[in-house]
């Protein structure tokens, strides 16, 4: 079965950029599905951060539009986050995640999650 | 943004207990609602989808209901492995938004 697992560096400096990458087992990224990030954290409980489908088609949060950057790389059967200029308010668990949906012009819950990856703001 | 809004924050329940959350969505957001089961050091795990379809694999002891604006998850039997958190989601608008989690404890 398919299982999605992050990873990346653990601390990352203020200011700095956050990057994480999920790598799909037991499954191809393929043409299929939206691939997405969410994260939780004490302050903001848990938050959607965006989406992208295989063919390159991507959503943001808004409020976290103008610093983030997800992509995916088929080849590696990966996909990827970077999240620009950040602060403590970053600290977080990251998780990355799955639409059960498998078409491009609809949606369904996120069937498939990784175990998450704690990332720490500081200096 | 859609807001969703989750109660009771913390429930004290027993094993064997039936206990309800429930969750209520700013505006419309039709039957689009999932409920998931956070646990510590775990991925999260999908249990309800489309307001009231049970994912594969979930006993059958989780349902949900609702539709507009509120809605609802039901444990009928609370078991041991049920002691967890439990946010709900809404996918009909960008962007996705979830509760703010309803951590179930034991009595």
């Amino acid at each position: 079965q398919v299982q999605l697992q992050e990873s990346g560096p653990g601390l990352v400096k203020p200011s700095g950029t956050l990057s994480l990458t999920c790598t799909v087992s037991g499954g191809s990224i393929g043409n299929s599905h939206w691939w997405g990030w969410v994260r939780q954290s004490p302050e903001k409980g848990l938050e959607w951060i965006g989406e992208i489908y295989p063919s390159g088609t991507i959503n943001y949060n808004p409020s976290l539009k103008s610093r983030v950057t997800i992509s995916v790389d088929k080849s590696k059967n990966q996909f990827s986050l970077k999240l620009s200029s950040v602060t403590a308010a970053d600290t977080a668990i990251y998780y990355c995640a799955r639409d059960k949906f498998s078409g491009l012009y609809a949606h369904d819950a996120f069937d498939i999650w990784g175990q998450g990856t704690m990332v720490t703001v500081s200096s | 943004d859609v807001q969703m809004t989750q109660s009771p924050s913390t429930l004290s329940a027993s094993v064997g207990d039936r206990v309800t959350i429930t969750c209520r969505a700013s505006q419309s957001i039709s039957s689009w609602l999932a409920w998931y089961q956070l646990k510590p050091g775990k991925a999260p795990k999908l249990l309800i989808y489309k307001a009231s379809n049970l994912e594969s694999g979930v006993p059958s002891r989780f349902s949900g209901s609702g539709s507009g604006t509120e809605f609802t998850l039901t444990v009928s039997s609370l078991q041991p492995d049920d002691f967890a958190t439990y946010y709900c989601q809404q996918y009909k608008t960008y962007p996705w938004t979830f509760g703010q989690g309803t951590k179930v404890e034991i009595k």
